[in-house]
């Protein structure tokens, strides 16, 4: 079946560092993949999406790139901030059409300490 | 736009009660919904597909008698916890789609059950 692989977290980090979330995923044909983000306390928020291989999402300064040949979708940010503290899930949904059923990667919790 | 709300947004009650959470598609009509639930720390798990005017699709492991959900319009979809224990204690998400496929998520809603 599907399914989303995340790197573990939590990931700390200071505020203007580099940030890199790894989201790998496995999934039959072409897939749409995302990033959610979720604040403490609260649901879940579409970060960004992508649709087809070699798209890039990019939303707030976060970017990713949909690459079929290694299937990953890794999460980016050049200079992060403390308000992008909370915890980042990566998502697929199947190519099939139709509401189809969303598979959610463990989630990834940054800390961006000032 | 796009907006789901959910209602309440915490609830303690006794265990052996029912509780009703409700969440409605404010801006747009929601013909599928769908309940999720999350762990501490961990992912969001489906728990069931609901369509406006049909029965509810619950996935594997999830006792339809214990959860029960009605999507009686196309803005307002309830998930009641009957006879609730407190392993039932978690936050449940609702998301909605309209004719795009995309889902939006609630705020959800935290459950104590003392």
């Amino acid at each position: 079946g599907d399914s989303v692989t995340q790197m573990e977290g939590p990931v700390t980090l200071s505020e203007e560092a580099f940030l890199t979330i790894n989201c790998t995923y496995t999934a039959t044909g072409y897939p749409s993949l995302f990033w959610y983000v979720q604040y403490p306390g609260e649901g879940l928020q579409l970060l960004l999406k992508a649709t087809k291989a070699d798209d890039k999402g990019s939303n707030k300064g976060f970017e990713a790139t949909y690459r079929k040949e290694t299937t990953s979708f890794h999460l980016e940010k050049g200079s992060v901030q403390v308000s992008d503290s909370a915890v980042y899930f990566c998502a697929l949904r199947p190519d099939s059409g139709g509401y189809q059923k969303v598979t959610f990667g463990t989630g990834t919790k940054l800390q961006v300490i000032p | 736009g796009a907006v789901v709300s959910q209602h309440p947004s915490w609830v303690i009650c006794k265990s052996g009660t029912s509780v009703k959470i409700e969440c409605r598609s404010l801006d747009f009509q929601a013909t599928t919904m769908f309940w999720y639930r999350q762990f501490p720390k961990q992912s969001l798990m489906l728990m069931a597909t609901s369509n406006e005017g049909s029965k509810a699709t619950y996935e594997q492991g999830v006792e339809k008698d214990k959860f029960l959900i009605n999507h009686a319009s196309l803005t307002l979809s309830t998930l009641t916890v009957t006879s609730a224990h407190p392993e039932d204690s978690s936050f449940y998400i609702c998301s909605a789609s309209g004719g795009k496929y995309e889902q939006y998520f609630g705020p959800g809603t935290r459950l104590t059950v003392t």
